[in-house]
């Protein structure tokens, strides 16, 4: 099974909204990331965690908090967004993280809008 | 610093044509070569990585790609296109030790019936 899912498929806020998203493998990998896609652009790293622990952070805004609670499950919180924020949020896999050969394997997507 | 460049944000060819998806790489360490594809409203989805084995590398769906150091080049073909090949491709780069993958802009794929 190289399933990544992602819930929810569609989500729309508002500025003032709390809201959060949602990441899960059961594959046994132990790096999950997120990416921030614009529309007909390539996708963007935010985050990496490695072991559970936050490894890298390409400096993104506060207002965009994530969270691993587990090896399995890979959360972002979403306070306070910019319509600016509004995008295809991707999350994805690898089996270590460390070694830059593993395959990172994406989820489908979450396409959020910020009103 | 590690980046890749696509030629051609968009590519058409007729359907059994060749498809030639053109990714030139810079790194000043040995890179780490992917291609991954994307239809609409999914997620990525690995066509076939090139991790210093092989030259040619054979990937899913009849795809393949062939690393050339002296052209610094990693382009991805296939001998005859389908339909269903109709899609966005992204070649990207990481580097032993460093977890980051780096996507190029991306190639828009369009099958002319």
């Amino acid at each position: 099974d190289t399933e990544v899912t992602q819930t929810p498929k569609h989500l729309v806020m508002g500025m003032t909204n709390k809201k959060s998203l949602k990441c899960e493998q059961h594959m046994g990998h132990r790096a999950m990331y997120w990416y921030k896609q614009k529309a007909k652009k390539p996708p963007e790293l935010m985050f990496v965690y490695s072991y559970e622990k936050l490894s890298i952070n390409e400096s993104v805004p506060s207002r965009f908090s994530p969270e691993c609670p587990n090896s399995s499950l890979l959360n972002l919180h979403l306070h306070a967004l910019q319509p600016e924020d509004s995008a295809l949020y991707l999350c994805a896999s690898s089996q270590n993280g460390q070694g830059s050969t593993d395959t990172q394997y994406f989820g489908p997507g979450t396409r959020l809008t910020v009103l | 610093a590690q980046s890749v460049t696509q030629l051609g944000s968009h590519v058409s060819v007729s359907e059994g044509a060749l498809v030639l998806l053109r990714c030139n790489y810079s790194s000043s360490v040995p890179p780490y070569l992917f291609w991954y594809v994307q239809y609409p409203n999914q997620g990525l989805q690995l066509l076939l990585k090139y991790t210093s084995a092989a030259t040619l590398v054979k990937g899913i769906n009849g795809f393949e790609a062939e690393f050339k150091k002296s052209e610094t080049s990693f382009h991805l073909t296939k001998p005859s296109a389908h339909m269903s090949d109709a899609a966005e491709y992204f070649c990207a780069v990481s580097n032993f030790g460093n977890e980051k993958l780096t996507f190029g802009t991306g190639t828009r794929l369009t099958i002319i019936p």
